[in-house]
């Protein structure tokens, strides 16, 4: 089974704190996702990684940075966090395949900002 | 632009009523689309993937369908731990691995 895990499932921080968060899938994956999840909006992706160093941007990167420096790791930095970056962080993984590349989740983030 | 549109926004059901989920979408080329539940504070659960129109998948009581404009997620006697929201999704040839997300169905089943 893909196993897709995030390094917290809750987290509190105040407004202009540097926030790190990460991801590790256990399954080979080429491809790495950050979701942010919000009531009415949806899941909006914020960035993916297609390899390892190789970034590109979602829907919404403003506010957020990635690194990748292995392939089974893909972190989500907020450089100084604000209030409206309160959410529910998703990451997800696939295998980048030709034919198939349905995405797995991990078990998100619940960020608060204060 | 790739839109998904998921009806109705909430469903209630009774223990053993079937019904039936919507999903709308418009793709320059689909790729496939793709269902996922998830549970309150929790991440979306893959379900299915579909991929050209006539497809159907099933998995105990959900039957995944696929037309060229829309998805059904069919339930047939559903059970209170079928509750859920249900995620439909879609990924164009051209997007580079990006799904786009529809706002989901609320599912809740009643005993």
């Amino acid at each position: 089974d893909v196993k897709v895990t995030q390094s917290s499932r809750y987290l509190v921080k105040r407004t202009g704190e540097k926030v790190f968060l990460e991801c590790v899938q256990d399954m080979d994956h080429e491809n790495m996702f950050w979701y942010r999840q919000d009531p009415g909006l949806g899941l909006r992706l914020i960035y993916f990684s297609y390899d390892v160093k190789m970034k590109e941007k979602g829907d919404i990167p403003e506010g957020y940075s990635v690194s990748r420096e292995k392939k089974e790791r893909f972190s989500l930095i907020l450089e100084s966090a604000s209030t409206n970056q309160t959410s529910m962080y998703l990451c997800a993984s696939s295998l980048g395949t030709a034919i198939t590349d349905t995405q797995y989740f991990g078990p998100g983030t619940r960020l608060t900002v204060l | 632009e790739d839109q998904v549109t998921q009806s109705p926004e909430a469903l209630r059901l009774q223990e053993g009523e079937s019904s039936s989920l919507n999903c709308s979408y418009t793709v320059s080329g689909l790729r496939g689309l793709f269902w996922y539940r998830q549970d309150p504070g929790k991440g979306p659960e893959f379900l299915f993937t579909l991929y050209s129109a006539g497809e159907e998948k099933e998995k105990e009581r959900l039957k995944a369908t696929l037309t060229k404009k829309e998805s059904f997620l069919h339930i047939t006697a559903p059970k209170p731990e079928d509750s859920a929201t249900y995620l439909c999704a879609v990924q164009d040839w051209g997007s580079n691995y990006k799904l786009t997300f529809g706002k989901g169905t609320l599912l809740t089943v009643n005993p």
